[in-house]
């Protein structure tokens, strides 16, 4: 079945550091992709999002670009901040499984110092 | 606001005493979901409801219920809690199940002793 592999963390960074963190998936044709946020305390919420090959989605200063060459949908920012400190979940929104709104990765922890 | 409310958003119970954890949204969704979060494993669907009277098994059903009655509310039942079901648990809701952005409630924090 559909899967969504990303890199394990946590990922521990300065301030204003480069973020790069890696999610591959496995799917039947071309799902929508997503990366969610999810900050301490807090339920999850939509950081971007990208329907198909090739579309760049773009938030906060995040960037992911959806890589069908590749199967890939990497998550980058080009400077941290402390602020974005949180857990970092890819997913996918399977197109061959009625019901499934999206499939999870394991998350990834991204801890921003000063 | 729009919003996806979860009740309670803490809770420490015993092994076997019934409880139900309410999920009510304001947007008028007709797709919600529940998802337990567990170190390491990330989120996994329990059950999901594609519109009222409409429910179905996620992932990781066993021990679980729901109902859904009303377009708003989807609540979880646990029969009969057991250790294995402390998690934290998340309800979410969306306009149709696939494609969409989903909207996350702020979550429960489980424990069964």
């Amino acid at each position: 079945g559909d899967s969504v592999t990303q890199m394990e963390g946590p990922v521990t960074l300065s301030e204003e550091a480069f973020l790069t963190i890696n999610c591959t998936y496995t799917a039947t044709g071309y799902p929508s992709l997503f990366w969610y946020v999810q900050y301490p305390g807090e339920g999850l919420q939509l950081l971007l999002k990208a329907t198909k090959a090739d579309d760049k989605g773009s938030n906060k200063g995040f960037e992911a670009t959806y890589r069908k060459e590749t199967t890939s949908f990497h998550l980058e920012k080009g400077s941290v901040q402390v602020s974005d400190s949180a857990v970092y979940f890819c997913a996918l929104s399977p197109l061959n499984q009625a019901g499934t709104a999206l499939i999870f990765g394991k998350g990834t922890t991204l801890s921003v110092s000063s | 606001e729009a919003q996806v409310t979860q009740n309670p958003r803490y809770l420490i119970t015993v092994t076997g005493k019934k409880l139900t954890v309410t999920c009510s949204q304001n947007m008028n969704h007709e797709y919600m979901s529940w998802y337990r979060q567990d170190p390491g494993l990330g989120l996994r669907q329990i059950y999901y409801s594609m519109n009222v009277e409409v429910t179905d098994k996620g992932d990781v059903p066993e021990g679980y219920k729901v109902s859904r009655k009303e377009k708003r509310n989807f609540p979880l039942i646990l029969e009969s809690p057991s250790p294995n079901q402390t998690s934290l648990y998340f309800c979410a809701s969306s306009f149709t199940g696939q494609g969409t952005e989903q909207y996350f409630g702020p979550g429960t924090r489980l424990t069964v002793t």
